[in-house]
């Protein structure tokens, strides 16, 4: 089975700085790759995703980038600002199944 | 109603009864999904169904759990002789078409088995 890889697991920048988190997936099959904020006591919402037939995909202060030969995929948030304090998950999905990493506690320090 | 509902927001069982967790997904998705997430982990897959179609169960953790949904609409997930490390939050999310397409999550449900 699918087997997706997040790191760090706990991230502190200071506000304005760049925050980069990284994750790996073993399933060559896997072909869009989600990624989740999580704040403190809410349900997870989706910040932007990427498919297999593109490399990068921004959005405003937010980007992610796909290495489909390396298997692994990375979210970039630049500009960071308090509100960006969040858990963030990653994930893998293929054929009728999705894989979640362990998250990534970010901490933007005012 | 705008987003995915789940009932109850809390529930507090003792250990070995039987729970029923519910979920409404958004009006028009065809896909809904269970997960659990444990206090500090990441989310866990338990269950997908698509349309009305046999869902797949690969992802349950025990013969305890089970989950249906009716009409293609409303599901319930259903956990029997519940046990203290079922304790988790109870995640339910919905989209149109399937996995990969953007899911929308429920508030969840925090289950206590005591």
């Amino acid at each position: 089975g699918e087997n997706v890889e997040q790191h760090p697991s706990t991230l502190s920048v200071q506000e304005g700085d760049s925050a980069v988190i990284k994750c790996t997936y073993s399933d060559s099959a896997s072909n869009y790759f989600p990624w989740y904020k999580q704040e403190l006591g809410k349900r997870p919402q989706l910040i932007i995703d990427i498919r297999s037939n593109v490399g990068e995909k921004k959005d405003q202060r937010i980007a992610v980038t796909l290495n489909k030969t390396a298997k692994h995929f990375s979210l970039h948030i630049t500009e960071t600002q308090p509100e960006d304090s969040a858990v963030y998950f990653c994930a893998a999905t293929g054929y009728q199944k999705v894989t979640f990493g362990i998250g990534t506690k970010l901490q933007v320090i005012p | 109603g705008a987003g995915v509902s789940q009932s109850p927001s809390n529930k507090v069982t003792e250990k070995g009864k039987d729970v029923e967790l519910r979920c409404d997904p958004i009006s028009g998705h065809t896909a809904l999904y269970w997960y659990r997430q444990s206090l500090g982990q990441g989310l866990e897959f338990l269950i997908y169904f698509q349309g009305n179609s046999a869902p797949d169960k690969s992802g349950l953790p025990s013969d305890r759990f089970s989950a249906e949904r009716t009409g293609g609409s409303v599901s319930t997930l259903t956990i029997q002789r519940t046990q203290q490390e079922d304790s988790a939050v109870y995640l339910c999310a919905s989209s149109f078409g399937d996995f990969t397409n953007i899911q929308y999550f429920g508030a969840g449900t925090r289950l206590s088995v005591l």
